[in-house]
């Protein structure tokens, strides 16, 4: 069956501006995560979402990024007024049930976003 | 907090060679321990996990990993290292918060293969 999908694969904008990044989650999972991978930082945990809640927003580095998922399927990061540190691949990842230890995590290709 | 470490930024080795990723963690609990490989412009790839029970895990592709908590250990092992195979390979330890098992990665270990 179809694996996570992500949109748009590349995504290049000015500083300042906002982005918006999509997620599609694997048919049928409910737990999904977003995850930056920067050369600086490497792989970092940015939130997760058990349908649409997100008990865990611990990774979001400032108030400039939010993120909402609706219909307990479909993920949107924001990213506010955009800085060149920002500039990174965004990783998104399901898995089916509710965030069991068991569970792996499936991830998609990644957004990579680039801030001039 | 949890950490992961994986001391090796590069390994070279060649094709029919074994092959083994050195990987330490930090976390105060059970910890559940992950590998995951990625190829250039690829999402990651679950090679292998252990949660509990036989402490030599087998994953995909032949590769394994044994977890020595004396050592807060997790290094993979490939007994004969295709081309194929050269990639980046992440370690990473889950920790459950929130009812969801948020992954902490190390900083990943590019492997270089040579024919």
């Amino acid at each position: 069956g179809a694996g996570v999908s992500q949109s748009p694969s590349n995504k290049v904008t000015e500083k300042g501006k906002d982005v918006e990044l999509r997620c599609d989650p694997i048919s049928g999972h409910t737990a999904l995560y977003w995850y930056r991978q920067s050369l600086g930082q490497g792989l970092e945990f940015l939130i997760y979402f058990q349908g649409n809640s997100a008990p865990d927003k611990s990774g979001l580095p400032s108030d400039r990024f939010s993120a909402e998922r609706t219909g307990g399927s479909v993920s949107t990061l924001t990213i506010q007024r955009t800085q060149q540190e920002d500039s990174a691949v965004y990783l998104c990842a399901s898995t089916l049930r509710r965030g069991r230890d068991t569970d792996t995590q499936y991830f998609g290709p990644g957004t990579r976003l680039t801030v001039l | 907090a949890q950490s992961v470490t994986q001391p090796d930024i590069h390994i070279t080795v060649s094709e029919g060679a074994s092959l083994e990723l050195r990987c330490n963690y930090s976390y105060g609990a059970t910890p559940y321990l992950f590998w995951y490989v990625q190829s250039p412009g690829q999402g990651l790839q679950l090679l292998l996990k252990y949660f509990s029970g036989d402490t030599l895990v087998q994953g995909i592709k032949g590769f394994e990993a044994e977890f020595k908590r004396s050592q807060s250990s997790f290094n993979l092992r490939k007994p004969s290292v295709h081309w194929s195979d050269a990639a980046e390979y992440f370690c990473a330890v889950g920790t459950a918060q929130g009812g969801g098992n948020k992954l902490t990665f190390g900083t990943g270990t590019q492997l270089k293969v040579e024919l």
